[in-house]
């Protein structure tokens, strides 16, 4: 079946470095979102990116979606220790039909040494 | 607070047992989403249901079954437990709007713990 590949499975920095998780498909997407979820916690919406080339900005946070729509990145700048968790992509397959449900990558989790 | 709720927090019970696991979604939100998540796994998509018919279905076990009712609440139901069952239990809820991806809002978990 389809397959979203998310790397690395783990990541552990030091405070004040950067940090970057990817997303990889074989196949079109139609969109893709990005879920945290925090230690013990649920899984948070964070953005949702649909167009060819996107970048969007939230504060240190960096989404950007590929030109083919096969591919995105989540950068942090600096991180901090409030941003320790698991981050989660979730892709819409591009022609999935009735079929709309998400495909989620496996998350980085991303550890921060203060 | 995601507005979605979930019961029980925690459930232990033993192999070959069932339980029961509800949701209610965030108001006005038509679409449930029942996930399975392991430790060190990521979220395995179970089923979707919308205004009360099944929409989408993942990995999920004939063992389990699910609904949504009139009201939209939601239940999943685990039969025959096995000790790999015992994982976090999340269901999300959305819109659920035809021709849109929606924003899945996460309930905070059932913990099932099989013995």
């Amino acid at each position: 079946g389809q397959q979203v590949m998310q790397i690395p499975q783990y990541q552990h920095v030091q405070e004040g470095e950067d940090f970057t998780t990817y997303c990889n498909s074989s196949t079109t997407l139609s969109n893709i979102q990005w879920y945290k979820q925090r230690p013990g916690g649920h899984p948070v919406f964070l953005i949702q990116l649909v167009k060819s080339g996107e970048v969007k900005k939230q504060k240190r946070l960096t989404f950007q979606f590929g030109e083919a729509k096969k591919n995105s990145s989540l950068h942090i700048t600096a991180t901090q220790t409030t941003d320790v968790g698991t981050y989660f992509c979730a892709a819409q397959a591009f022609n999935a039909g009735n079929n709309r449900k998400l495909i989620w990558g496996l998350g980085t989790s991303l550890a921060v040494n203060p | 607070d995601s507005g979605v709720t979930q019961t029980p927090k925690h459930l232990i019970t033993a192999t070959g047992q069932r339980v029961t696991l509800r949701c209610s979604p965030r108001s006005g939100d038509l679409s449930v989403y029942w996930y399975q998540q392991s430790l060190d796994q990521g979220l395995q998509f179970l089923i979707q249901y919308y205004n009360g018919e099944e929409r989408a279905k993942g990995n999920i076990l004939e063992r389990f079954s699910a609904q949504q009712f009139p009201d939209l609440h939601s239940e999943l139901n685990l039969s025959s437990l096995e000790l790999g069952d015992s994982a976090l239990y999340f269901c999300a809820s959305s819109v659920g709007g035809r021709g849109s991806t929606d924003t899945q809002y996460f309930g905070p978990g059932t913990r099932l713990t099989v013995l």
